[in-house]
């Protein structure tokens, strides 16, 4: 059963049309990661919720915002997506109530920038 | 923020040869270190984690070992086959990746 779910899987975009990219799950996870891999990188942490609470790297790029309305979703929103944006962007769970650390992934969206 | 290093970043083997990957990582306060593999297109697969109450940890053909006084931690994968070639990541608990260690596996 699918655990983390990302939607769309495949998205193209025009250069700076919005674009926004969901992840839920049904773990009852309460910490929620967007990462974004670029092609033979390791995936960059862009940000995490633990709870409610919203934590952003410092390097993440303005351009780049999240949401979360509820425990099962979260929304990453790129305002003005570049041709430098294009990369598989990968969520993730984990949960920290009882000692549990172990991220699970989701299978990620591609993300085109036209 | 934590600052996890990684090496090396390309490692070839023969099969049934062993491969050992390393990382340091910055904050002591860490507590948490996974390791995961990463095959072409697919997402990151956990395939073993150590927490800091321990040493080592081993899954079969898989261990990790831990020194806290150093602040490293490294992946070690006897008898190596074929489909242990991939991209290996490790991280730590504020679960930012390391570069990663691209693994060949030759028959």
């Amino acid at each position: 059963d699918a655990m983390v779910i990302q939607n769309p899987r495949y998205q193209v975009t025009q250069f700076g049309k919005p674009v926004t990219l969901s992840c839920s799950q049904t773990l009852n996870h309460n910490v929620m990661y967007w990462y974004q891999q670029k092609s033979s990188q390791a995936p960059k942490l862009l940000f995490h919720y633990y709870d409610k609470d919203f934590n952003n790297e410092a390097d993440t790029p303005d351009n780049f915002q999240s949401r979360r309305p509820n425990t099962s979703f979260c929304f990453l929103d790129i305002r003005s997506p570049g041709l430098g944006d294009a990369a598989m962007y990968l969520c993730a769970t984990s949960a920290t109530s009882g000692g549990e650390f172990e991220q699970y992934f989701g299978p990620g969206t591609r993300l085109t920038v036209t | 923020g934590e600052n996890v290093e990684q090496h090396p970043s390309t490692l070839s083997v023969q099969e049934g040869d062993s491969a050992v990957i390393k990382c340091t990582y910055s904050d002591s306060a860490s507590n948490y270190f996974p390791w995961y593999k990463q095959e072409l297109g697919k997402r990151p697969q956990l395939i073993i984690d150590i927490r800091s109450n321990v040493g080592e940890k081993k899954d079969q053909r898989i261990a990790v070992t831990l020194n806290k006084t150093a602040k490293h931690f490294s992946l070690h994968i006897t008898e190596t086959q074929p489909e242990d070639s991939a991209v290996y990541f490790c991280a730590a608990s504020d679960m930012r990746f390391g570069a990663g260690t691209r693994l060949t596996v030759k028959p």
